[in-house]
């Protein structure tokens, strides 16, 4: 069983469009962090949100992480190829002072020119 | 700053051979650094956590034995996948926490290590 819920699993869009990505859980984060990641190289954190209903923006990405600290969202507008992407969500879900990351399924994105 | 460096980006080997794969944090001090395997199209997958000067924490149904992990600075974790099998093919990703961000869940991630084993 995923912890971490992203959907959806694959986008292929056109370059322009805008769309929206989600991840959820039943849990409660402390904070909830983002990435992208390319083919054959390591993730790079986007964005880490801490405050319930807290709206972060990175360019033409919108972050959102939930009231209830449970689940967030990533908007990009107006897509470029460069998006182009596994994108993934993590959180710690660990209790303690392990502070371990959790991540989520991942959404892959294609932005077709 | 925070930069992560693994050694090798990739290596091939045989079946039944040892290979070490190393991760740095070049420009700060981690007392902790984690250790990740990730399958094409897949998600991050924890293998284990590493504790300078300690026993590193493996997750559930990963083999202590197989997978060896040393952390013995604060700069510099090691793993080291024993008697490698093609089923242990796979991209493995390293992260650190910098000591003084150690009350966040703040990870930085080394570029990877795609383990090919014949």
């Amino acid at each position: 069983t995923q912890l971490l819920e992203q959907s959806p699993q694959f986008l292929s869009i056109q370059e322009g469009e805008n769309l929206t990505v989600y991840c959820n859980s039943s849990s409660v984060f402390s904070s909830l962090q983002w990435y992208r990641q390319e083919p054959g190289e390591g993730p790079v954190l986007l964005v880490t949100v801490v405050t319930g209903g807290e709206v972060k923006k990175l360019k033409r990405l919108t972050f959102q992480f939930g009231d209830a600290r449970k689940d967030s969202s990533l908007h990009i507008t107006a897509a470029q190829p460069g998006d182009t992407g596994l994108y993934l969500c993590a959180g710690d879900l660990s209790s303690g002072s392990a502070r371990q990351l959790t991540f989520g399924s991942g959404t892959q994105l294609t932005v077709l020119p | 700053g925070a930069v992560v460096s693994q050694h090798p980006s990739w290596v091939i080997c045989k079946s039944g051979t040892s290979v070490k794969i190393e991760c740095r944090s070049l420009d700060f001090q981690a007392t902790t650094m984690f250790w990740y395997r990730q399958f094409p199209k897949q998600s991050l997958m924890l293998m284990a956590t590493s504790n300078e000067g300690s026993k590193a924490t493996y997750e559930q149904g990963v083999e202590k034995d197989k997978f060896l992990i040393n952390h013995a600075s604060l700069t510099l974790s090691t793993l080291t996948v024993t008697s490698a099998h093609p089923e242990d093919s796979s991209f493995y990703i390293c992260s650190a926490r910098d000591v003084r961000l150690a009350s966040t869940d703040t990870q930085y991630f080394g570029p990877g290590t795609r383990l090919t084993v014949l």
